[in-house]
């Protein structure tokens, strides 16, 4: 099993450029996450899907953001105009069904630079 | 206000010695309790998810308790080595997929 797999690695981008993030999520697993982690937050739940579908986007930050899932095997995360408070680090998660009591099984993430 | 409190933020420790970590937490209801361990350029990885009902849960050298009436959790690691140095995370889940992340207690194991 590959794990979950996210790219670019590293991107560096100017203010006001469209970003595109990556995830292959783990096959087989119908939840996935993305997370921002910052060191002054933490890690923090940006939006979450089920089965493709979003179920939750409240952490979405601004309109910014947007997120699709157009198949169970892929999800992208777009940031559109990018800002310089955007730089982070971007996590996608996925889990199987009972992710009650299943671990969450993270990408490497992508670090996100606008300067 | 974060509901995941950890300490120490940052911990040096000799190799071959023992140290522990600790959480306390607030969230209400409680589902489960993680510790995730974090290498530096990498993403978090699951250690122990315990339930209510448990106590102690073991993973190789590491150890986590839960006492769910004081709402506090330990991670103790046994025999340091080098590569435990990392950051490790606490994570409490309320219901379904809602996660409360601690900031974490960085560790930093020296030769």
């Amino acid at each position: 099993d590959a794990g979950v797999i996210q790219s670019p690695r590293h991107e560096v981008t100017e203010m006001g450029q469209e970003v595109t993030l990556r995830c292959k999520p783990i096959s087989g697993h119908n939840s996935l996450f993305w997370y921002r982690q910052t060191m002054m937050r933490g890690l923090e739940l940006l939006i979450y899907f089920n089965n493709n579908v979003p179920i939750d986007d409240s952490g979405m930050p601004e309109d910014r953001f947007s997120a699709k899932m157009p198949n169970a095997s892929f999800s992208t995360l777009k940031i559109q105009p990018s800002e310089p408070r955007d730089s982070a680090v971007y996590f996608c998660a996925s889990s199987s069904q009972g992710f009650l009591n299943s671990p969450l099984h993270f990408g490497n993430g992508t670090r996100l630079t606008v300067t | 206000k974060n509901q995941v409190e950890q300490s120490p933020q940052s911990l040096i420790i000799l190799e071959g010695k023992n140290c522990t970590l600790q959480c306390n937490y607030t969230v209400s209801p409680f589902s489960n309790l993680r510790w995730y361990k974090q290498d530096t350029g990498r993403g978090p990885v699951s250690l122990t998810i315990m339930t209510f009902s448990e106590n102690t849960k073991s993973n190789g050298r590491y150890t986590a308790t839960l006492d769910a009436d004081t709402k506090q959790s330990s991670l103790h690691i046994t025999a340091s080595q080098l590569s435990d140095s990392a950051s490790y995370i606490c994570v409490v889940s309320e219901s379904g997929y809602a996660l409360n992340f601690g900031k974490g207690t960085s560790l930093l194991v020296t030769p």
